[in-house]
């Protein structure tokens, strides 16, 4: 089946640091992958995609290569800030499952002053 | 573009009653939306798929009678939980798809419905 997991969390780092959220997936097939972001108390927005390999998404500052040989779709991001603060939902789609999503288990990053 | 909006945002229910959640797509047509619930601190579980002008496509475990989903329009999406009870509290999210094929099957994500069941 298909599944994603994603680093556990909480994360917490200081304004400016690097992050790095890991996200590797098994898919029976050629997924589009995708990140979110969920603020306390509102939806999932979309970050970033790739559609095939090799593939770099980037939005806000936030970077994520899609790593066949790999099967990853690591989130970087080179100096956070607390407006960061939030849980990141990595995630899959396959066309052939009805374009059902499979998400991961969500990482809640904290970014302190 | 490509906004997605619920309604109510919040709802106190009492127990035994049921409630309607609306789920549109402001700017765009989208044949098929999804229905999914999620937990304190816990990642989403898709409850369902709703496909416009056709019977909702339920995941394993999730009762089909109890999460009533009717996909009338290629904007509207309702879920209504029947007969609620405290163990239905939850915060019910939707998402759409672009009625046009977009490479990569993005989704589109409202904004949520906190249920709370007394």
């Amino acid at each position: 089946g298909n599944s994603v997991t994603q680093m556990e969390g909480p994360v917490t780092l200081s304004e400016e640091a690097f992050l790095t959220i890991n996200c590797t997936y098994t898919a029976t097939g050629y997924p589009s992958l995708f990140w979110y972001v969920q603020y306390p108390g509102e939806g999932l927005q979309l970050l970033l995609k790739a559609t095939k390999a090799d593939d770099k998404g980037s939005n806000k500052g936030f970077e994520a290569t899609y790593r066949k040989e790999t099967t990853s779709f690591h989130l970087e991001k080179g100096s956070v800030q607390v407006s960061d603060s939030a849980v990141y939902f990595c995630a899959l789609t396959l066309n052939t499952n009805a374009g059902k999503s499979t998400f991961g288990d969500g990482t809640t990053l904290t970014v302190k002053p | 573009g490509a906004v997605v909006s619920q309604h109510p945002s919040w709802v106190i229910c009492k127990s035994g009653t049921s409630v309607k959640i609306e789920c549109r797509s402001l700017d765009f047509q989208a044949t098929t939306m999804f229905w999914y619930r999620q937990f304190p601190k816990q990642s989403l579980m898709l409850m369902a798929t709703s496909n416009e002008g056709s019977k909702a496509t339920y995941e394993q475990g999730v009762e089909k009678d109890k999460f009533l989903i009717n996909h009338a329009s290629l904007t509207l999406s309702t879920l209504t939980v029947t007969s609620a009870h405290p163990e239905d509290s939850s915060f019910y999210i939707c998402s759409a798809r672009d009625r046009v094929e977009i490479p990569g099957y993005e989704q589109y994500f409202g904004p949520g419905t906190r249920l709370t069941v007394t």
